[in-house]
């Protein structure tokens, strides 16, 4: 079946630092791909999305790109603030109207 | 506007309670959902509705009955629940066409059962 697996946290970072936020699915066909994130005692916020091959998704300076050869969709954010502190969930669409999600990854960032 | 509403946003109930948990979009979507979510772990698909009828129901026990009353809102009614169903309940919206998925979130219902 459709799976989406992402790198264990917690990631902890400084301020200003690089992150990467490693993710990978497996599907039959070609699925729609999202970032959400969910700050402290939040729903998830769609954070951005890619619908197709070599699509590039993008929002508040983070980025990923579906990449089809390597079934990967790794989140990055030159620069990371604190207030970027949250759990990031890769998802695919199933194409059935459900989504799966990857399991989570927490991302502290210290000042 | 991309505002899914829940309400109440946190909840205790006894085990022989019966609550509701609601859920309002004003984004014409015709497709809503119910999600389970338990502490460090993510989202579980509950029920799915497509133009107000049942499309998916991922084997959930009968004590939670959704409802979509018209074409804005959700329902999911509680009743003898147990401690284990303590955890945020997150109700989705998304347009209802093929390839059409892109689901927005509520904050959620904090639901505790005692």
């Amino acid at each position: 079946g459709d799976s989406v697996t992402q790198m264990e946290g917690p990631v902890t970072l400084s301020e200003e630092a690089f992150l990467t936020i490693n993710c990978t699915y497996t599907a039959t066909g070609y699925p729609s791909l999202f970032w959400y994130v969910q700050y402290p005692g939040e729903g998830l916020q769609l954070l951005l999305k890619a619908t197709k091959a070599d699509d590039k998704g993008s929002n508040k300076g983070f980025e990923a790109t579906y990449r089809k050869e390597t079934t990967s969709f790794h989140l990055e954010k030159g620069s990371v603030q604190v207030s970027d502190s949250a759990v990031y969930f890769c998802a695919s669409d199933t194409g059935r109207r459900a989504l799966t999600f990857g399991s989570g990854t927490r991302l502290q960032v210290q000042p | 506007d991309t505002e899914v509403t829940q309400t109440p946003k946190h909840l205790v109930m006894g085990m022989t309670n019966k609550k509701s948990l609601k859920c309002e979009q004003h984004m014409g979507h015709r497709a809503m959902y119910w999600y389970k979510q338990k502490a460090k772990k993510p989202p579980e698909l509950m029920f799915v509705y497509s133009y107000e009828k049942l499309s998916i129901n991922e084997s959930v026990p009968s004590r939670f009955s959704p409802e979509c009353p018209n074409s804005s809102l959700l329902n999911l009614h509680l009743h003898a629940l147990q401690p284990e169903d303590s955890a945020l309940y997150l109700c989705a919206s998304s347009q209802a066409g093929q390839g059409q998925n892109i689901q927005y979130f509520g904050a959620g219902t904090r639901l505790s059962v005692l």
